[in-house]
């Protein structure tokens, strides 16, 4: 069973449409994240929910939104797509930091391009 | 910036050689940690760090750690083609909520 998974590995469209990427971890963990990597491979965080609340939020364009259903899902909305959004997304996973965790846990990613 | 720093960005060695990666910062850190990511796939953790250590051992894994210099370092011993990955530091403050802060990753090569 895939711990973390996210859906779909592939995304391409065109500029100015929404788009949504899918997250569901198994492993029980109370705490996920969306990371950016760009096309030199830079990591960077962009939202962390802990048990469906909003803790991290950086400094990332509106047109982004997450939603945490529950705890076990985290998805990224997107609108108005522009070409720099282009990059491969990851999901991941962490126990609580309270708890002693916060190895993270990644997905697949999801390659998003948008033409 | 945030943003640690490695080096080399690439390294290319033959397979039974060690290979050195290094990864420095610039915030105070409650842990540093390494992550492998194979090519188009997403990342694994290697092994973490806590600031109070200086050392730690995996397998053929080796990681210290030099508060003092704010730098850590990864050591693959007897290196294996399978060993051919990017490789990241990543480290945190629990003050910021478990936020990793990720190196730009040293993309390692093992030639058989």
């Amino acid at each position: 069973d895939t711990a973390v998974s996210q859906t779909p590995k592939y995304l391409v469209t065109q500029m100015g449409n929404d788009k949504s990427i899918k997250c569901e971890q198994n492993l029980g963990h109370d705490t996920m994240y969306w990371y950016k990597q760009d096309s030199k491979k830079f990591l960077k965080i962009m939202f962390s929910y802990n048990n469906k609340e909003l803790i991290i939020n950086e400094t990332v364009p509106n047109r982004f939104s997450p939603k945490s259903p529950d705890k076990a899902h985290l998805n990224l909305h997107i609108n108005s797509l522009e070409l720099g959004d282009s990059a491969v997304y990851f999901c991941a996973s962490s126990q609580e930091i309270s708890r002693g965790g916060n190895i993270q846990y990644f997905g697949a990613g999801t390659r998003l391009s948008v033409l | 910036s945030q943003q640690g720093e490695e080096d080399p960005q690439a390294l290319s060695i033959q397979e039974g050689e060690n290979a050195t990666m290094n990864c420095s910062y610039k915030t105070s850190i409650n842990n540093l940690q390494w992550y492998r990511q194979n090519s188009g796939r997403g990342l694994v953790h290697l092994i973490l760090i806590r600031s109070n250590e200086r050392e730690k051992h995996s397998g053929r894994l080796r990681v210290t750690l030099d508060t003092s210099k704010k730098s850590s370092s990864l050591l693959i011993t007897a290196s294996r083609a399978a060993d051919t990955a990017s490789y990241f530091c990543a480290f945190s403050n629990y003050n910021q909520g478990g936020k990793l802060i990720f190196g730009q990753g040293t993309e390692l090569s093992v030639k058989p």
